[in-house]
């Protein structure tokens, strides 16, 4: 069973930074793309960034292009996104997810972490 | 950016009633467009993905049809465990994008 689960959340100052990990589980984790996620409070979802199974391709949403860097170590199962310049906008429930084999070209999520929450706030 | 616009934003249901929930493209993504319910406090779940193909394990009372800018979910007789939010997405392009969501309450 596919398990994913998020990590580095917390309170953060407008212009502050923040580095988010999903350490997974159950799976050969560099045969996936895997991509972020969020959801403000009350909100719908929005897709962050996503990343290729080697790392070698990145993609972002306009709002972050720039501020935010996806990666990912393949040695230890992790997939990481680092979050710089935030701001109030960005305060979100974030979610890791995985891209299933069949959708590498068109991206869906069939397995989804619980998320980690991010507060960005004076 | 591609557009998704959702129909109904909520609606209210009964045990056992047929259940449609629309989602409009902005422009023809062909098939590329999945379904997902989420509960309260809870990660979404996929349901439906290119369009129509029913995800393993989800039950066969939900079904996806549509193709270019129009989709439906349907839920053929909803149960007390659908009563949920579920949401739409384009994957035809980046940035991928999702409809606002339909929360389906218990009437």
């Amino acid at each position: 069973e596919v398990q994913l689960l998020e990590s580095g959340g917390g309170l953060v100052q407008p212009g502050g930074s923040l580095k988010l990990s999903c350490a997974a589980s159950g799976l050969t984790f560099d045969n996936y793309v895997m991509s972020w996620l969020r959801q403000a409070p009350g909100k719908g979802l929005e897709w962050v960034s996503a990343i290729s199974g080697t790392g070698g391709a990145t993609y972002y949403a306009d709002s972050v292009r720039g501020r935010f860097t996806i990666s990912r170590d393949n040695s230890n199962n992790l997939l990481y996104l680092q979050m710089n310049t935030l701001r109030a906008e960005d305060t979100a429930l974030y979610y890791c997810a995985k891209v299933p084999p069949e959708a590498r070209f068109a991206f869906y999520f069939d397995s989804w972490g619980q998320g980690t929450l991010v507060a960005v706030s004076s | 950016d591609i557009q998704m616009t959702q129909s109904p934003s909520s609606l209210s249901a009964s045990v056992g009633d047929r259940v449609t929930i629309t989602c409009r493209a902005s422009q023809n993504i062909k098939s590329y467009l999945s379904w997902y319910q989420q509960k309260p406090g809870k990660a979404p779940k996929l349901l439906i993905y290119a369009a129509s193909s029913l995800q393993s394990g989800v039950p066969s009372r939900f079904s996806g049809s549509g193709s270019g800018t129009d989709f439906t979910l349907t839920i053929s007789s909803l149960q007390p465990e659908d009563f949920a939010t579920y949401s739409c997405q384009q994957s035809y392009s980046t940035p991928l994008t999702f409809g606002g969501g339909t929360k389906v309450g218990i009437k």
